[in-house]
């Protein structure tokens, strides 16, 4: 069965520093991976998908990578902001049908 | 955002009760998932669809039905709500089994 793990399970940065925020995962036969963030008593937010056959993906100040060998992929959020204080979550995606397995998340907390 | 409500998003009900969860979505996707959320054990997948009339058991299935009569509509039902199913409940679309987009959530509490 696939196990998704996110270390740490909280993080607390000062503005400007930058973010990094670490998943990994069992099983290497996986489709994509899919960041989300989500947002105290909110629904979940998605900032980036990449697809299996892709290393990295990149939005804004946003670039997660992936590397399914080792079972990793590493969410980078540069010049961290207050309103960048969420908790992010990682899933991957094992079979056809799209069926996310997540991780716990890490709580991200950015003061000013 | 993509288009997608949940209804309601805040119910209290008592044990033994039956609940219909709604997701009702304006993109016109295929695929379409309902999961659970719970402190200690993250987001889980109950049931997911892959077309009108076209259903299929996720991680956490039991205790859980579902129907999808229109490609909106996503019915999420509890026979006989117990307090081990007191989470919030989240509904996702996905065009092409993809990038999923979540909706907003429903609290659901069994007393």
């Amino acid at each position: 069965k696939q196990e998704v793990t996110q270390i740490p399970a909280a993080l607390s940065v000062p503005e400007g520093e930058n973010l990094v925020l670490n998943c990994s995962f069992t099983d290497s036969a996986i489709y994509n991976l899919q960041w989300f963030r989500q947002d105290p008593g909110k629904g979940l937010t998605s900032l980036l998908l990449i697809q299996s056959s892709q290393r990295e993906q990149t939005s804004g100040r946003l670039n997660a990578s992936l590397d399914k060998s080792s079972g990793r992929s590493t969410l980078y959020i540069a010049a961290s902001q207050p309103g960048d204080s969420a908790t992010y979550l990682c899933a991957v995606s094992t079979d056809s049908w799209g069926k996310l397995q997540f991780g716990a998340g890490t709580q991200v907390v950015v003061t000013p | 955002d993509a288009g997608i409500t949940q209804s309601p998003r805040h119910k209290v009900t008592e044990t033994g009760t039956p609940v219909t969860l709604r997701c009702h979505q304006t993109e016109n996707h295929r695929y379409m998932y309902w999961y659970r959320q719970d402190p200690g054990h993250g987001l889980r997948l109950i049931h997911y669809s892959y077309g009108v009339k076209d259903t299929d058991k996720g991680e956490v299935s039991d205790g859980y039905s579902v129907s999808r009569s229109k490609t909106e509509d996503f019915l999420l039902t509890l026979e006989s709500a117990t307090s081990s199913q007191t989470s919030v409940y989240f509904c996702a679309i996905s065009e092409s089994r993809d990038e999923q987009f979540f909706g907003p959530g429903t609290r659901l509490t069994v007393l």
